[in-house]
């Protein structure tokens, strides 16, 4: 069965300390990975797609890395109003998205 | 400015009554879905549409409708046979074209809550 699952559920950061968010998956012929941010009561919004392993993307504090298996969000420096939820999917067979449960991230300042 | 815009933001439903959300697109994208969201859990695709006049049921269809008469436009029913519909619920879209990894688009939301 295809299946993503994201960890942790909940991070806590002060501002400036780098983490990394996780995304595992198990599907059957992947055809591409997502990333998508979003803040409370908002649609998400999109960040990156990744469709290789090996395959990289930046954007601000921001990078995206992909594996056979998993998925890595790092947060460089991170600032407070880098605080939400970051969603991860994959695509399988066309076209349907299969979501994990999201990572809350909350930056202190 | 091109996206997506779904009306109202929030919803309340009476116990037997239907409601329709509206989504509307004008990115020219050929694909629209929605998608149902609760505390907690992932995203979970009620139904999809590909083209004009045809869609196709998601994982949890039950209790919904859905048309599309127009490419810009996909309408859903929460009808009263859906016994849990409190959710927060959204639309997206995507172009069709050679690339199959093309991403989603999400539009801002509708919060629908049951009285």
């Amino acid at each position: 069965e295809d299946q993503v699952t994201q960890s942790p559920e909940a991070l806590r950061l002060q501002e400036g300390e780098s983490s990394s968010l996780n995304c595992s998956y198990t599907v059957s012929g992947l055809r591409g990975l997502f990333w998508y941010r979003q803040d409370p009561g908002k649609g998400p919004e999109f960040l990156f797609t990744l469709y290789s392993a090996g395959e990289e993307k930046e954007k601000e504090r921001l990078k995206a890395t992909l594996t056979k298996k998993e998925s890595f969000l790092h947060i460089t420096a991170p600032k407070p109003e880098d605080s939400a939820t970051y969603l991860c999917a994959v695509k399988a067979l066309f076209p349907k998205l299969i979501f994990g449960q999201g990572t809350t991230l909350q930056v202190k300042p | 400015d091109g996206g997506i815009t779904q009306s109202p933001k929030y919803l309340f439903r009476k116990e037997g009554q239907n409601v329709t959300l509206s989504c509307e697109q004008n990115l020219n994208h050929d694909a629209m879905y929605w998608y149902r969201q609760d505390p907690g859990q992932g995203l979970r695709l009620i139904y999809y549409s590909q083209i004009v006049n045809d869609f196709q049921k998601g994982d949890i269809a039950e209790g919904y409708s859905v048309s599309r008469e127009k490419k810009e436009s996909f309408p859903l029913t929460v009808t009263s046979a859906q016994k849990n519909p409190t959710a927060f619920y959204l639309c997206a879209s995507t172009p069709l074209g050679t690339r199959d990894y093309n991403e989603q688009f999400f539009g801002p939301g509708t919060r629908l809550t049951v009285l």
